[in-house]
C-alpha cells in the first residue's frame, strides 16, 4: 500500500523567513513524487516533481529515499505563497499506476 | 486549449436527489479521474477511466457510478445523493509519458447536500 503524510495541517511564517513543508511517504517500489498546490478557490496545479529537480517559484525538494521523505523547501517566503499545498506519490495500485495525495498543509505568509 | 472543464461549478441538492457532474477535456489524454476534495483528508480517488470504455473504482466509489462517454468526457453521477457526499469534486486527466506521471485538475465543482 503507499501512504503519504504530511504533519503539518496548518503552517504560518512570516515574509522573508525560510519556510518547509514536510511529507513522508511509503511505497515499496521506486516512487514518483509531486507538490500540488492550490491558491484560494483555483485548481490545483503541479508546482514541482522530483525527477526533474527544478526549482519553481523558488521552491526545491529532494527526494530522500533513505528518510523517505520529500520536503518541500523556500529560502525566502513571499505573502503570494499562501496556499494548500499537497505532496502526491505515483505508485501502482492494482493494476493501474495512481496518485495518492496526502492531506495537505495550508501556508499562511504574514506580512 | 480549455485543459480540464467541469460543470457545474456549485450545486446545492436535497438528500435523496440525483445529479451527473461532467467533466472533459480537450488534451488527448487516455486517463481521467474523479477526486473528492474533504478539509483534513486532502483528495480521495472516487473512479478513474484507463482509457475509453474502461472504468475502476478508486478509494471511496460507494455512492457514485462513472461512465466514459468518449476520450473527451469523464461524467459522475450520484444517484441519491446523502450529506456525507458533500464536497468539492475535482476531474483530472493524466499525461501520457512512460516517464512522468503529471495529471491535469479541473476547477472543481462544489456539492451541498443539505
Amino acid at each position: 500500500a503507499q501512504r503519504v503524510t504530511q504533519p503539518e495541517k496548518l503552517l504560518s511564517v512570516f515574509k522573508g523567513a525560510p519556510v518547509e513543508l514536510k511529507c513522508n511517504y511509503s511505497y515499496s517500489g521506486s516512487p514518483e513524487l509531486f507538490w500540488y498546490v492550490q491558491y484560494s478557490r483555483q485548481r490545483l496545479q503541479l508546482l514541482l516533481r522530483h525527477i526533474s529537480r527544478e526549482s519553481i517559484k523558488g521552491f526545491t525538494a529532494d527526494l530522500n529515499k533513505g528518510e523517505t521523505s520529500f520536503h518541500l523547501k523556500k529560502p525566502f517566503a513571499q505573502e503570494e505563497d499562501s496556499a494548500m499545498y499537497y505532496c502526491a506519490l505515483s505508485g501502482l495500485s492494482g493494476s493501474a499506476r495512481q496518485l495518492t495525495f496526502g492531506s495537505g498543509t495550508q501556508l499562511t505568509v504574514l506580512p | 486549449n480549455a485543459g480540464v472543464t467541469q460543470t457545474p461549478k456549485f450545486q446545492v441538492l436535497k438528500t435523496g436527489q440525483s445529479m451527473t457532474l461532467q467533466c472533459a477535456q480537450d488534451m488527448n489524454h487516455n486517463s481521467m479521474y474523479w477526486y473528492r476534495q474533504d478539509p483534513g483528508m486532502g483528495l480521495r480517488l472516487i473512479y478513474y477511466s484507463a482509457s475509453e470504455g474502461t472504468t475502476d473504482k478508486g478509494e471511496v466509489p460507494n455512492g457514485y457510478n462513472v461512465s466514459r462517454l468518449n476520450k473527451r468526457e469523464f461524467s459522475l453521477r450520484l444517484e441519491s445523493a446523502a450529506p456525507s457526499q458533500t464536497s468539492v469534486y475535482f476531474c483530472a486527466s493524466r499525461v501520457d509519458r512512460m516517464s512522468s506521471y503529471e495529471q491535469y485538475f479541473g476547477p472543481g465543482t462544489r456539492l451541498t447536500v443539505t
